[in-house]
């Protein structure tokens, strides 16, 4: 199975400036199509998880433009600029090129 | 408006059975391939099953950990997936979410408590 390794597991911001979260797949997520099948999700406090980044850095719909996914074929990050108060929440890193798909184990979003 | 809404979550002993449906609304099933992903107390996502579509000749997926206890279905008349999980074991112990595609939209899930 892929293992999807986060960094860090939570992180402290100051509202108004940015934030990054790590996130590397043990293989490569790189698929023979061009595409990189690394997704990022975001669960705010007592809610169902939503996708906020798709096939590693395009925007999902309705996902503010403060939010970017880079990366290269096993290393990406989700980068938050200028980080508000409904940013709160566990950010999760994913993989959907293979069965079994599989996720980090969350980064903790915190203000301070 | 997409909707995904599970049921059929609840207490139950190990080695029984329990079957969740996530009945859907807003977008066109019987293209879409379903999963089911699980969340433990600790947080911590699991990816427990998928189906694809007809067109796919409805190709099923599972998790290790589930394999040849979980059976994941669907009725494209009713626009439902279902999860059929038996010999349940304490560790299955998780709110259960029905998502679709590469998880554009998730239900609100369902908790799932194995103990006895």
């Amino acid at each position: 199975d892929i293992v999807m390794t986060q960094a860090p597991l939570s992180v402290s911001v100051t509202p108004g400036e940015s934030a990054s979260i790590s996130c590397r797949s043990s293989k490569s997520l790189l698929h023979s199509n061009g595409i990189t099948y690394v997704y990022w999700y975001l669960q705010k406090p007592g809610k169902s998880p939503q996708l906020l980044i798709y096939r590693m850095s395009n925007l999902a719909s309705g996902v503010p433009d403060r939010f970017s996914g880079s990366g290269s074929e096993t290393d990406f990050t989700l980068k938050i600029s200028r980080v508000e108060a409904e940013d709160v929440g566990i950010y999760y890193c994913g993989q959907l090129l293979e069965n079994p798909y599989t996720f980090g184990a969350g980064t903790k979003l915190e203000l301070k | 408006e997409v909707q995904l809404v599970e049921t059929g979550g609840g207490l139950v002993q190990p080695g029984k059975s329990l079957k969740l449906t996530c009945a859907t609304s807003g977008f066109t099933f019987s293209n879409a391939w379903m999963h089911w992903v699980r969340q433990s107390p600790e947080k911590q996502l699991e990816w427990v099953a998928q189906i694809k579509a007809k067109s796919n000749n409805y190709a099923t997926y599972y998790a290790e950990s589930v394999k040849g206890r979980f059976t994941i279905s669907r009725d494209d008349s009713k626009s439902s997936v279902y999860l059929q999980m038996n010999s349940l074991k304490e560790e299955d112990t998780a709110i259960y979410y029905c998502t679709w595609g590469t998880g554009d939209y998730w239900g609100q899930g369902v908790m799932v408590t194995v103990s006895s």
